[in-house]
């Protein structure tokens, strides 16, 4: 099992230009995140997907946009990128359901860079 | 609104010691609480996850405790290697619609050999 991945693994944007961010996972999850890793802040949730067709808001949404494409895969969306999303972008999946743990497991991380 | 602190924020230990590193969290209302590792440049490791139920959790020469009502958790590592270098971060979540993981900032931990 390859576990969470993520692609790109490095990003250089400038101002105002969109890009997309990939993950996906093979453990079979329901539940899908995508955090944000800043100095100073430790990692903050941006949105999740609780199960397929379902996403909400986490507590740093503005500026981004994600789609649950499947049960696989959950993609972060920058329309207009800006120097504050300049961050390491990490995406988790976890089980869900009655008796589980809820064990959140973490992807390598896109280090996102907006000049 | 749950915060998580983690006490210290750097620590250096001497190869073979034991250590332990402290996480506090203020609302007790926790599903579970996890403990990571992330080395320089990477992404995160899951090292133990403790259910609200349970008082502790082993793993080799980790041990995680949990006491709910205080709010608090340690992790001990026994008999401390270079290769355990690396920042410690726990985490709890309250399960539920969300299961959002609120996370401390961190122990950066150098042992040295």
């Amino acid at each position: 099992n390859a576990g969470v991945t993520q692609t790109p693994k490095f990003q250089v944007l400038k101002t105002g230009q969109s890009m997309t961010l990939q993950c996906a996972q093979d453990m079979n999850h329901n539940s899908m995140y995508w955090y944000r890793q800043d100095p100073g802040m430790g990692l903050r949730l941006i949105y999740y997907s609780a199960s397929e067709g379902t996403t909400d808001k986490g507590e740093v949404p503005n500026g981004y946009n994600v789609s649950r494409l499947n049960k696989r895969e959950f993609s972060l969306r920058l329309e207009s990128a800006a120097p504050s999303q300049t961050s390491v972008y990490f995406c988790a999946s976890s089980p869900r359901g009655a008796g589980v743990s809820y064990e959140q497991y973490f992807g390598p991380g896109t280090r996102l860079t907006v000049t | 609104k749950q915060e998580v602190t983690q006490i210290p924020a750097a620590l250096s230990v001497p190869e073979g010691e034991n250590l332990v590193l402290n996480c506090s969290f203020t609302d007790s209302a926790i599903y579970n609480l996890q403990w990571f590792r992330q080395d320089p440049g990477k992404g995160l490791t899951s090292l133990l996850l403790i259910q609200s139920s349970q008082r502790e959790q082993t793993s080799g020469r980790l041990n995680a405790s949990l006491d709910k009502s205080s709010g608090r958790s340690t992790l001990y590592i026994a008999a401390s290697q270079p290769g355990d270098s690396a920042t410690y971060l726990c985490a709890v979540t309250n399960g539920g619609a969300t299961n959002k993981l609120i996370f401390g900032t961190g122990t950066l931990l150098a042992v040295q050999p």
